[in-house]
């Protein structure tokens, strides 16, 4: 079983809607979460992160965290074309040498004007 | 800010020669960069830890000797993948940490990464 799952999509949706990506985890010692956006051959850019279980609200994007299941969330408001793009969850997991990052498969989210 | 340099962003080259890819964090000093490994749809892979001035961390699996991993200042850090052959290709990125603040302050800031097409 991976580590972090996520359903790799594509998810299309018009513009304007509210989009929700999900991620599962498995390990119980993940204590930070992290959500990063991939444009096409570009490295992830950091969106939001979240340490404790409930809401994180910037903007158009809100992070859901609920550790009693397992289950992270990205939901994204009035989504734009620009929104156009991999999402990747990520945990933090921390190592003797430091702390890494555990991602998911990416979700693919296309946003049609 | 915060703004992570990859170098080349593409190359292509024969079976069995030796690529260098150069990671430089620009307006911060990273003590430690990350090297990741990104086949197409698939996760980022973890591939090693570079703290500056010691060496590199391997993740279970990856080659040292095939990977050779630099990190001679708190501002460049280099892979090289050794005698590379086709099945090596893939996407590269690197990221480096921002050491300033507390510690979830410190997200790891992504290159663009370098796609690697070895012939």
């Amino acid at each position: 079983q991976k580590e972090v799952e996520q359903d790799p999509g594509p998810l299309s949706v018009p513009e304007g809607a509210i989009v929700s990506l999900n991620c599962t985890y498995s390990n119980s010692a993940f204590q930070y979460f992290m959500w990063y956006r991939q444009y096409s051959r570009k490295g992830p850019e950091l969106l939001m992160y979240t340490y404790s279980s409930g809401n994180k609200e910037d903007g158009r994007f809100t992070a859901q965290v609920d550790k009693s299941s397992k289950y992270i969330s990205l939901f994204i408001r009035d989504s734009q074309p620009s929104d156009s793009a991999t999402y990747l969850c990520a945990n933090v997991e921390s190592m003797e040498y430091g702390n890494k990052l555990v991602f998911g498969a990416g979700t693919i989210l296309r946003v049609k004007s | 800010g915060a703004v992570v340099s990859q170098h080349p962003s593409w190359v292509i080259c024969k079976s069995g020669t030796s690529v260098k890819i150069e990671c430089r964090s620009l307006d911060f000093q990273a003590t430690t960069m990350f090297w990741y490994r990104q086949f197409p749809k698939q996760s980022l892979m973890l591939m090693a830890t570079s703290n500056e001035g010691s060496k590199a961390t391997y993740e279970q699996g990856v080659e040292k000797d095939k990977f050779l991993i630099n990190h001679a200042s708190l501002t460049l850090s280099t892979l090289t993948v050794t005698s590379a052959h086709p099945e090596d290709s893939s996407f590269y990125i690197c990221s480096a940490r921002d050491f300033s603040g507390i510690p979830i302050n410190q997200p790891q800031h992504f290159g663009d990464g370098t796609r690697l097409s070895i012939l």
